[in-house]
Parts: C-alpha cells; structure tokens; sequence
C-alpha cells in the first residue's frame, strides 16, 4: 500500500514562531502536493512539487514556502506563523500525471497558532 | 465561478436508503474524475474513479454526464458506516486537480 507519512499530526505554536511540516512517501512518486483544509472551504493547493528541486505555487502560496532535496520528502515551511495559518494541512502524493492517476494523503497535520 | 461545485448538506438518511450526490465542474476539457471519501479528522481516500460508461462498485454506483458537466454518486442501501464526508475531484492536464467542498452524509439507524 501507498503511505504517505506527516510526521507532526498536532501542533501548537506561537505566532511569529518558524514551523516546518515533513512529509515522506514511499512510493516513488514524482509529484507532491502541500494542501490545507478548513471548513466550507476544502481543500487548497499551496504548493506542488513534479520533482526534486522543482516546485510550482498553488492557489494560496502567500505565508508559506517548501522544500524538496529528496524524492520521497517534501516539507512545508512557516517563515513566521500567524493565527489565520491555524488549519489542517495534509500532504499528498501521486505519480506522473495526477490527471489520470490517484492522489494519496497522509493523515494531516493539525496546526493551532496561537 | 468555482472549478467544481458540490451541495455541502447535510444528507441524512434513514439505514437502508438510497442517496445520490452530484457534483458539476466547469471546464469542459476535464479528464479524470473521481469520488474521494472523508470521515470525520482524517485525510480523504479514493472510494472509486468515475469512468465514461459509468461504473459500479458494490454498493456504490458512479456516473459522468460530459453534456451538462457533472458526476454524481449513488449510495444503495446506506450504512451507518456510510456516514463520511463524500468529495468530487476533477481534473485536466497535469496536476490540475480540483476539488469541491464536500458533501456531509449522515446515515441515521
């Protein structure tokens, strides 16, 4: 089975404060995603990666940035967290064209800035 | 106009009943489709792709109208163990995915 794995699942942290969310798959995907979740609202893209080193900003990149060095890992950054970040943010990932393929996520991160 | 458009709910349905859920996006040029599920804190699952020439899967029944641009979902004899969050994805092109909001069932014994 596909496991794709956030390592943080709740976290609490203070506005102003630096917050980095890791997540891994280990399915050799090409491409991951960076969503968040907040009610009536869905899920938004901020950031997707097709590639080591490569990323493209989603629909509410703003406040946010990431990292991809490795294949299997892409982290999702805070530079300087505020309360309107408080969300759920799930990491997901897929291989070569997410068009036609199916998108796994990992359990979601539940971050409270406080 | 939102790339894909749900009725957010709630269902809420007697054990044993049918429901449908559709859901309408608008580019015409979209490919792929699916019905993702999501209980309640946890990250969505793929429950089934929808296919051209519709297709079933037990209980779950899935169909694309390319004309009047939407999917639905068919739920037969409902459980309690239905009960999730049930959302739409659309897409076209590469890593053009776009969800909807959700629809919220609630299957009532």
């Amino acid at each position: 089975d596909v496991k794709v794995t956030q390592s943080s699942r709740y976290l609490v942290k203070r506005t102003g404060e630096k917050v980095f969310l890791e997540c891994v798959q280990d399915m050799d995907h090409e491409n991951m995603f960076w969503y968040r979740q907040d009610p009536g609202l869905g899920l938004r893209l901020i950031y997707f990666s097709y590639d080591v080193k490569m990323k493209e900003k989603g629909d509410i990149p703003e406040g946010y940035s990431v990292s991809r060095e490795k294949k299997e890992r892409f982290s999702l950054i805070l530079e300087s967290a505020s309360t309107n970040q408080t969300s759920m943010y799930l990491c997901a990932s897929s291989p070569v064209g997410a068009g036609g393929n199916t998108i796994y996520f990992g359990e979601g991160s539940w971050l409270t800035v406080v | 106009r939102k790339e894909v458009e749900q009725d957010p709910g709630p269902f809420n349905v007697p054990e044993g009943a049918t429901v449908a859920f559709n859901c309408t996006y608008s580019n015409s040029a979209s490919q792929s489709f699916f019905w993702y599920r999501q209980d309640c804190r946890k990250e969505p699952k793929l429950l089934m792709s929808v296919y051209s020439s519709g297709n079933e899967d037990g209980r779950f029944t899935a169909q694309l109208n390319r004309a009047s641009q939407y999917i639905s979902l068919l739920i037969r004899d409902s459980k309690l163990s239905d009960s999730a969050t049930y959302l739409c994805v659309v897409s076209y092109g590469a890593n053009n995915l776009f969800f909807g909001t959700g629809t919220r069932l609630t299957v009532i014994p």
